[in-house]
């Protein structure tokens, strides 16, 4: 089955520094989502990729889709301690999947003020 | 606007025992996904339904059962719970439509002992 590998599992930064995870899915997808979890809470959608090769902002976060529609990337800029979270990509690979998503493992962030 | 809601937030079960987690949305979803995550890992499916009267299998479906009669609620039924059922649960809804994120309520958090 479809299978989406996230890395690093866990990263700690200092205020300021920047942030980059990286998705990778063992086959082609239709759609890549990104979701961030806070400490005790649930998944919130962040954003959604189509595009081969989509590149979108929200601030300070910079999304990438692979050409091959098959990895992609989530960058912060200038981490703050309001980014602290999980960061999961989730793929769908389209057809008749119903909307279902395989997420990755997630990116546990630590930010130290 | 509630979203989806889930009851209960926290149970504790003893092994053999049975539950159902309530799920219920009030954005007419027609898409509905059960997944469990247990701690410092991903997302699994566990079962989803692309409407009422329709469900199938996730990715671990096993001791798990699932039915939809209605469009609003989506209810999970735990048969004699076993320690490995030990998660969160949480329980998302889409649009159906293609390419739409997915929303989630807090989660029950389910300890079996």
């Amino acid at each position: 089955g479809q299978q989406v590998m996230q890395i690093p599992q866990y990263q700690h930064v200092q205020e300021g520094e920047d942030f980059t995870t990286y998705c990778n899915s063992s086959t082609t997808l239709s759609n890549i989502q990104w979701y961030k979890q806070r400490p005790g809470g649930h998944p919130v959608f962040l954003i959604q990729l189509v595009k081969s090769g989509e590149v979108k902002k929200q601030k300070r976060l910079t999304f990438q889709f692979g050409e091959a529609k098959k990895n992609s990337s989530l960058h912060i800029t200038a981490t703050q301690t309001t980014d602290v979270g999980t960061y999961f990509c989730a793929g769908d690979a389209g057809g008749t999947s119903y909307g279902k998503l395989t997420f990755g493992q997630g990116t546990i962030l630590t930010v130290h003020p | 606007n509630a979203g989806v809601t889930q009851t209960p937030k926290f149970r504790i079960l003893k092994i053999g025992q049975s539950m159902t987690l309530q799920c219920t949305q009030d954005m007419n979803h027609n898409y509905m996904y059960w997944y469990r995550q247990d701690p410092g890992m991903g997302l699994k499916l566990i079962y989803y339904s692309v409407g009422a009267g329709i469900t199938d299998k996730g990715e671990v479906p096993n001791g798990y059962n699932v039915s939809r009669s209605t469009t609003e609620d989506f209810p999970l039924r735990l048969e004699l719970a076993a320690p490995s059922q030990t998660s969160v649960y949480f329980c998302a809804s889409s649009g159906g439509r293609r390419n739409q994120p997915q929303h989630f309520g807090d989660g029950t958090r389910l300890s079996i002992l």
